[in-house]
């Protein structure tokens, strides 16, 4: 039922894109999207809901393939801040509401 | 915004000993919060589901008589590590989600970093 993030890591440098993904093999009812720093709580980024509704931070964009029960999120023009560990959380259909986390990308923004 | 607190931020407890994690939705209602454990460099691994006035549901693999849960009212629940050994030492955190708004996101209380000794 966790769902298969990739890639495992990233590395970039302060301005470029990255993309990371995630997949379920059960139908999902909504994705959600969480950026943990060593030590802290995950922070909220993007949440996408089935049907095509999302809320998040306007700097972050992210999709949600329903069909095949993936979903991207995507990183533009980086800074240093955004180093961390991503880690998306699906609820699948019927889950009352809890998330089940994939084993996270650890993203590396480099001066 | 929704805040999601939790405490202790770190306990340092005797093997054998029972330690009290507590979890509290600041300003919305939860029937259910959520228990997670993270190992260093690991994921966070649901381990109940704690449900407001009955009993967790638990995934499989946690011992529901080590790991006791309540959920007392709508805005606390919380986990007794109990009899805790040196492998119970873990980061702890909670997450809830406002049950009145469709779609809503899981705030994440700060964490409990647990070390038996």
């Amino acid at each position: 039922q966790q769902p298969v993030q990739s890639p495992q890591a990233v590395i970039l440098r302060e301005g470029e894109d990255a993309v990371i993904n995630c997949s379920s093999s059960k139908a999902l009812y909504s994705v959600h999207w969480y950026r943990q720093k060593h030590g802290e709580a995950p922070v909220f980024l993007m949440i996408l809901l089935k049907g095509g509704e999302q809320k998040g931070h306007e700097k972050i964009s992210a999709s949600f393939n329903e069909k095949k029960q993936q979903s991207s999120l995507y990183l533009t023009a980086s800074q240093l801040s955004y180093s961390g560990t991503y880690f998306c959380g699906t609820e699948i259909e019927g889950g009352s509401e809890k998330l089940v986390f994939g084993k996270g990308t650890k993203l590396t923004v480099n001066p | 915004g929704a805040v999601v607190s939790q405490h202790p931020s770190r306990v340092i407890c005797k093997s054998g000993t029972s330690v009290k994690i507590e979890c509290r939705s600041l300003d919305f209602q939860a029937t259910t919060m959520f228990w997670y454990r993270q190992f260093p460099k690991q994921s966070l691994m649901l381990m109940a589901t704690s449900n407001e006035g009955s009993k967790a549901t638990y995934e499989q693999g946690v011992e529901k008589d080590k790991f006791l849960i309540n959920h007392a009212s709508l805005t606390l629940s919380t986990l007794t590590v109990t009899s805790a050994h040196p492998e119970d030492s873990s980061f702890y955190i909670c997450s809830a989600r406002d049950h009145i708004i469709w779609g809503a996101e899981a705030f994440f209380g700060q964490g409990t970093r647990l070390t038996v000794v």
